[in-house]
């Protein structure tokens, strides 16, 4: 298994506190992903970057920054989180942009009340 | 990337081969075949991929019928442990895809003892 750990993988906030996720990798690979997964929705991209301090949007990156200072860590911030944003997020990771495979962590849920 | 079709669900003796199918009409020439899978509270696993040819590796078998309009995912032996939602997934080979998989609803497939 694709060495990639999450965490908190799980926390309960309160609405305006700031949250930050981080996503840590054993392999090396220049890109890493955030997600979210919420029932109906499938997996949405919320960001991405393709390597040390190069991030840019996806799909649903309002309410989100992300920060990559190194090759294994890539944070994702909530600045002031809100109850739309409970969810379970997934970091992912890939040794190449295009195809390929994407190998994805355990997931963090998190609850905001 | 074009848009897949699954059935919603389907149901498998454990021992036997499961075929899960998947529509993707409106596939371009330059876009992959993907499979992966989520196990219940996990992260998404990748199984396959393919952009014309038959592909196999020690999980599954990938067949592309030959306009690519239509693919099937082969588990030969199901287990119980195959339990989970199946999802097939067109996206592009190039760098414009940046881990960008658009996650339908899947096949949730239950092997039954």
């Amino acid at each position: 298994d694709a060495g990639i750990t999450q965490s908190p993988r799980h926390k309960v906030t309160e609405t305006g506190t700031p949250v930050t996720l981080r996503c840590h990798q054993t392999e090396n690979h220049r890109y890493m992903y955030w997600y979210r997964q919420d029932p109906g929705h499938g997996l949405r991209l919320i960001h991405y970057s393709y390597g040390v301090k190069d991030t840019d949007k996806g799909e649903v990156s309002d309410g989100y920054s992300v920060s990559r200072s190194k090759t294994e860590d890539f944070l994702l911030t909530l600045e002031s989180a809100t109850s739309s944003q409970t969810s379970v997020y997934f970091c992912a990771i890939s040794e190449f942009p295009g195809a390929g495979e994407l190998f994805f962590g355990e997931g963090s849920r998190l609850t905001v009340l | 990337d074009a848009k897949t079709t699954q059935p919603p669900s389907m149901d498998c003796a454990e021992g036997r081969a499961a075929n899960l199918p998947c529509n993707h009409s409106t596939i371009s020439g330059n876009e992959y075949v993907y499979w992966y899978r989520q196990i219940h509270s996990q992260g998404p696993q990748y199984i396959i991929h393919g952009l014309k040819n038959n592909e196999t590796n020690e999980m599954a078998s990938l067949i592309i019928t030959e306009d690519r309009k239509s693919s099937t995912l082969i588990l030969p032996h199901a287990t119980l442990r195959d339990t989970a939602v199946y999802y097939c997934i067109v996206r592009g080979g190039t760098t414009d895809s940046w881990g960008k998989l658009q996650f339908g609803a899947g096949t949730q497939v239950v092997v039954t003892p």
